[in-house]
């Protein structure tokens, strides 16, 4: 079955580091999503992709977040200059559709010390 | 921010028993309504969707959305421990929110041999 792939799984970083977490989404997908959730709390929206452009984004994410399409497979999350508050599981996900029937990868775990 | 309204549990229930989880929301323009699986430490994994009002069952599994009470519910008839996770509704709307889901906050499930 194919899978959204989701790298590193695990990464920690100090506070005022940038990090990019990488996704490959499954290949004919045409939407593709970043969401996050921080430990017992939500899954949160963040932001969605479409025809390489931002389609939607919430208020979390500001100007220190960014992503991009930077070829056909790969989809990745910048955060500029991480904060403590940043640490969290974020998710990548695609859909052929828009709206349901997302799949989500396993998650890259954030840790900001 | 309130939109979707999940009793976190935990649940904890007998081998073969019926499960029935819950959510409450408060934006009428959701459309979609969707079931998500998640194990510990991994990505949400979409278990069902229903389109607008009405049941939908596939297998062991049973959705129903009450658009008019706002209320939307999951029943897992002869729960077994691999059902044993926990559970996470999540809802989308229509036009600029179509491709944002908004999810509950999941119910921890364990099925007990």
């Amino acid at each position: 079955e194919p899978e959204v792939t989701q790298t590193p799984s695990h990464q920690v970083t100090q506070m005022g580091q940038e990090v990019i977490l990488r996704c490959v989404p499954i290949s004919n997908h045409l939407y593709f999503y970043w969401y996050r959730q921080i430990l017992g709390q939500k899954v949160e929206f963040l932001v969605s992709f479409y025809n390489n452009e931002i389609s939607e984004k919430s208020e979390i994410f500001d100007d220190q977040f960014s992503v991009e399409r930077p070829d056909g497979s790969n989809f990745t999350l910048k955060i500029r200059s991480t904060k403590l508050e940043d640490s969290a599981m974020y998710f990548c996900a695609s859909s052929t559709t828009g709206g349901y029937g997302y799949t989500f990868g396993s998650g890259t775990r954030l840790t900001v010390v | 921010q309130k939109e979707v309204e999940q009793d976190p549990g935990p649940l904890s229930v007998p081998e073969g028993a019926i499960v029935s989880l819950n959510c409450t929301y408060s934006n009428s323009a959701f459309q979609y309504f969707m079931w998500y699986r998640q194990y510990s430490r991994k990505g949400p994994e979409l278990l069902m969707y229903t389109y607008s009002s009405g049941n939908k069952e596939d297998g062991r599994f049973t959705a129903q959305v009450d658009k008019s009470s706002k209320y939307i519910s999951l029943f897992i008839r002869d729960s077994q421990p691999s059902d044993s996770a926990t559970y996470l509704c999540a809802m989308s709307g229509r036009g600029s929110t179509l491709g944002r889901l908004y999810f509950g906050r999941g119910t921890q499930l364990t099925v007990w041999p």
